[in-house]
């Protein structure tokens, strides 16, 4: 069985300082890993995907995650923040080589941007 | 390229009465097609999934059902809503190669 841990469901960083959104999995196989985004009353975004390729993964927007498999982790970060970037954000795994794609998601973590 | 639809948009239903929603894929053939629903606070649940006409398999038993007509379409029914069925739901589609699932843009269901 996979799961997702996202560790602090609410995340306030200023404007122009750097953002980081802690995710960690479980996973009985080698997993595939992904980032979302959903802004207010939307469906979600995908930002970037890691699928056992190079292990820092650049996306859209500026952000960009690392895989560390010896930490279970897949922290999304981003160096400078934007007033834009306030959203919800999603980290979600996939067991590779199912027959469907079947997601399984983290509760979220709601970024907040301050002036 | 590929579009997903939902409709509606935004729902108000009251206890006890039907529901139909609908997801269409443009632009791709025989696709995965996945209904979640996202309450608040409590991130996405997937509630079906389909690989194909007819082949819909149930994530969570609960009092909704879902239905796969035609090759793009899929559509998520109740005949009796509950308070607990108000959330977003999200359609969602992939093609049977890939992981990366492409999401809707949802639909906000109220029950009172």
């Amino acid at each position: 069985a996979q799961s997702v841990t996202q560790l602090g469901s609410h995340v306030s960083v200023s404007e122009g300082a750097l953002v980081l959104l802690r995710c960690n999995y479980s996973s009985s196989v080698p997993p595939y890993l992904f980032w979302y985004v959903q802004y207010p009353n939307q469906g979600l975004q995908l930002l970037l995907k890691y699928t056992s390729a190079a292990t820092l993964v650049k996306g859209i927007n500026g952000f960009e995650a690392e895989f560390k498999k010896s930490e279970t982790s897949f922290h999304l970060t981003k160096p400078s923040a934007h007033m834009s970037d306030a959203a919800e954000y999603f980290c979600a795994v996939s067991e590779h080589g199912t027959s469907y794609g079947k997601l399984t998601f983290g509760q979220g973590t709601i970024l907040t941007v301050h002036p | 390229s590929q579009t997903i639809h939902q409709w509606p948009a935004t729902l108000v239903q009251p206890v006890g009465s039907p529901l139909s929603l609908e997801c269409t894929v443009e632009g791709t053939s025989n696709p995965n097609l996945y209904w979640y629903r996202q309450a608040a606070g409590r991130g996405l649940q997937l509630l079906f999934y389909s690989v194909g006409i007819g082949q819909i398999s149930s994530e969570v038993p609960q009092n909704l059902s879902a239905s796969r007509p035609q090759d793009r379409q899929f559509i998520l029914s109740s005949k009796k809503l509950l308070l607990s069925d108000s959330g977003f739901y999200l359609c969602a589609w992939n093609r049977g190669s890939e992981e990366t699932q492409y999401f809707g843009p949802g639909t906000r269901l109220l029950v009172l």
